[in-house]
């Protein structure tokens, strides 16, 4: 593994369906995140974590919640998807410190039905 | 609020040089960054300001001026492959990154 990796690479989903998507990271940095992209709009934070075992709520995380059991993955779990969650998905991770510069998986495409 | 604002797209020719501007509005501030994402792939990092003036970086540099809340990209000697969409994000005082929506870039020949 070399940076951050993603999986899958996209998913079509049925409405009211689990779904999560994993994420991981060798870089062996503290914080991590999810991010939604959707045309038009940019990059909107959806959960955080500044470091193993805690976990934040960003600008949209309804309907998301997520896991930070250890430093290398932060899984991203929708409960019962709705169509409103088709977007793509990007992972990203920083060392946390001032100097916050992230570095992004190849994010995922999620279409849900 | 915060804000990040920025043009949603901008066409240049091929070889010339582009001006990407950012305006922008957070509670805090620790430096502005700016990705360059290509259609279907994931952001990269670019550039870095933290203090006020022009970094330089080959065919990219870029500007800040804290007190004006105001960055720009430049893109000296345009290439067709500098077509993509480039993010500005600024780091809040909560060590987080707040985006703008991005300017898609298109080069013609």
């Amino acid at each position: 593994i070399a940076g951050i990796t993603q999986a899958p690479t996209s998913q079509i989903l049925a409405a009211g369906r689990r779904m999560t998507l994993r994420c991981t990271q060798d870089m062996r940095h503290n914080a991590m995140y999810w991010y939604r992209q959707d045309l038009g709009l940019g990059l909107r934070l959806i959960h955080y974590s500044n470091t193993a075992g805690t976990t934040g709520k960003g600008e949209v995380p309804d309907g998301y919640s997520v896991s930070r059991a250890n430093t290398d993955d932060f899984p991203l779990t929708l409960a019962s998807a709705v169509p409103s969650q088709t977007s793509v998905y990007f992972c990203a991770s920083s060392d946390g410190t001032e100097y916050n510069e992230q570095f992004f998986g190849p994010g995922t495409r999620l279409t849900v039905l | 609020g915060q804000n990040i604002d920025q043009p949603t797209e901008m066409t240049a020719t091929e070889g010339a040089i582009v001006q990407i501007n950012c305006t922008y509005q957070t509670s805090g501030f620790n430096g502005l960054f700016w990705y360059q994402q290509h259609a279907g792939e994931a952001p990269t990092f670019l550039s870095y300001n933290v203090l006020d003036g022009l970094e330089e970086k080959g065919r990219f540099s870029s500007f800040l001026s804290r007190s004006k809340g105001y960055s720009y990209l430049l893109l000296k000697e345009l290439q067709m492959k500098d077509s993509a969409s480039y993010l500005c994000a600024v780091g809040n005082s909560n060590y987080q990154l707040i985006w703008g929506a991005g300017t898609k870039l298109i080069i013609k020949p």
